[in-house]
């Protein structure tokens, strides 16, 4: 049985402060991992889909890391603006079929 | 600018009702998905589809039918609501190209 686990599961960041936060995956059978935001009441949103290992993805101020060697990616946000209170997932796909094994996500909320 | 749609944002049903769920997307994608997300849970998925009149059950597909008569157009069914069918549901299908999901706004489904 494949587990994603996502730490912590919520957090509370001032305004302007960076954060991460982690998602652990099996390494044993690794083909991407994906992370999402999902913001209230619209749809969940692609941030970004890694392959390679220790790959480095950035979108403005969100950056991901990958390492499937030991099975660990980090979503990292810079500056956090209130924009950015979402529920962040993530999600492993272990190989080239389509199904995805999903974290719990990590509830994020910017204090103003 | 790619859409996915799913008709009912919110319903409330009674028990041993018949629900329907539908989904379209615009984006020509062959793959698409039904999960259900629950709090402190990751997405689970009921049913995925790879084609018209093709479909897969995912890890929790019972309770659940679904029909794909066309290509953009994936519904889910429950046959006779219960109570433990209250959820969010979402659809989702996903890109050829990178890979990634692209969802609906998902429908939050109450059985009473």
């Amino acid at each position: 049985i494949l587990n994603v686990e996502q730490s912590p599961q919520s957090l509370h960041v001032q305004e302007g402060d960076s954060t991460n936060f982690t998602c652990s995956f099996p390494s044993s059978n690794f083909y991407a991992l994906h992370w999402y935001r999902w913001e209230t009441a619209k749809s969940p949103e692609a941030l970004f889909v890694m392959t390679l290992n220790g790959d480095e993805k950035k979108k403005g101020r969100i950056s991901a890391t990958l390492n499937t060697k030991e099975g660990y990616s980090y979503l990292y946000i810079k500056g956090s603006q209130p924009e950015d209170s979402a529920t962040y997932l993530c999600a492993s796909r272990p190989d080239s079929n389509y199904q995805l094994i999903w974290g719990a996500g990590t509830k994020l909320i910017i204090k103003p | 600018d790619v859409k996915v749609t799913q008709s009912s944002r919110y319903l409330v049903k009674r028990t041993g009702e018949k629900v329907f769920l539908e989904c379209v997307q615009d984006m020509d994608h062959e793959n698409m998905f039904w999960y259900r997300q629950d709090p402190g849970l990751g997405l689970r998925l009921i049913y995925f589809s790879y084609d018209v009149k093709m479909k897969e059950k995912g890890d929790i597909p019972e309770g659940y039918s679904v029909s794909r008569e066309k290509k953009e157009r994936f519904s889910l069914i429950l046959e006779s609501a219960s109570t433990n069918q209250t959820s969010m549901y979402l659809c989702a299908s996903i890109g050829q190209v990178v890979g990634e999901l692209f969802f609906g706004e998902g429908s939050r489904l109450t059985v009473l």
